[in-house]
C-alpha cells in the first residue's frame, strides 16, 4: 500500500451529468498528478498541482479541472460527462517537483458513463 | 501518440523463466520509470533509472537504459506466477517537467 487514497472505489454516471472524484496524498507530499487510463491502454496525464496551483496540464479539455487543498489533498471534477470519459483515474502523490522525485499511485476510481 | 512504448504488448511464460520487456521513447528524457499493474489496480513504482545510468538492479529486476537508441528493457529474473500482471514505462523531461509519459504497457503471463 502507497498510502494514497482515493474515493470513491467505482462510480457509474451517465452522459451530461458531472462527478467528482477525491484522492489524498501520502503524507508528507506536496504534489498530485491526476492520469485517466482508458481500457488496454497506458495512463494519460491529466493535470498536476503543485502546494494548491495547477502546475502542468495534459491534452484534456477545459471540463476537467481540478484543485488542492491546504492538506494537499486533491479533486478531479468532470463536467458534461461523455461516454469515452469512461475509464480508470488515478492519482499519484509525490514529495516534489523534482525529476527524480518517484511518485506514488492510490487504487484508483474506476468511472463508467453509460 | 505515447512518448514510450513497450514491446512485446503481451508474454506469456513458465514459471522460473526470465521474462524481458522493452521501451522505446521519441526524446530525450531526464529518466524513465518502470512500473507493474496487477489487473486494473493502481500502479506499483519499480525502478527508477536517470539519464545517465546504465543499468539499476532491485531484486529480481534488471533495468538497462540505452539513450543513444532511446530504449530501455526490464529484465525480471526467475519468474514467478505472482509477477502476472501489466509492466509500463513512463519517461519525464525537462520538457515536460511534472507529466509522466507512459506507454501502453506490456502483459506478463506467468504460468505456475
Amino acid at each position: 500500500e502507497t498510502g494514497v487514497t482515493q474515493s470513491p472505489t467505482h462510480l457509474i454516471k451517465t452522459r451530461g451529468q458531472q462527478v467528482t472524484l477525491r484522492c489524498s496524498s501520502q503524507s508528507g507530499h506536496n504534489t498530485v498528478s491526476w492520469y485517466q487510463q482508458a481500457l488496454g491502454q497506458g495512463p494519460q496525464f491529466i493535470f498536476q498541482y503543485y502546494r494548491e496551483e495547477e502546475n502542468g496540464r495534459g491534452n484534456f479539455p477545459p471540463r476537467f479541472s481540478g484543485l488542492q487543498f491546504p492538506n494537499y489533498s486533491s479533486e478531479l471534477n468532470v463536467n458534461a460527462l461523455e461516454l469515452d470519459d469512461s475509464a480508470l483515474y488515478l492519482c499519484a502523490s509525490s514529495l516534489g517537483l523534482g525529476l527524480g522525485d518517484e511518485q506514488f499511485f492510490g487504487p484508483g476510481t474506476r468511472l463508467t458513463v453509460l | 501518440s505515447q512518448q514510450g512504448e513497450e514491446d512485446p504488448q503481451a508474454l506469456s511464460i513458465q514459471e522460473g523463466e526470465n521474462a524481458t520487456m522493452n521501451c522505446s521513447y521519441k526524446t530525450s528524457i531526464n529518466n524513465l520509470q518502470w512500473y507493474r499493474q496487477n489487473s486494473g489496480r493502481g500502479l506499483v513504482h519499480l525502478i527508477l533509472i536517470r539519464s545517465n545510468e546504465r543499468e539499476k538492479h532491485s531484486g529480481r529486476l534488471r533495468v538497462t537504459l540505452d539513450t543513444s537508441k532511446k530504449s530501455s528493457s526490464l529484465l525480471i529474473t526467475a519468474s514467478r506466477a505472482a509477477d502476472t500482471a501489466s509492466y509500463f514505462c513512463a519517461t519525464a523531461s525537462n520538457t515536460n517537467a511534472g507529466k509522466s509519459t507512459f506507454g501502453d504497457g506490456t502483459t506478463l503471463t506467468v504460468k505456475p
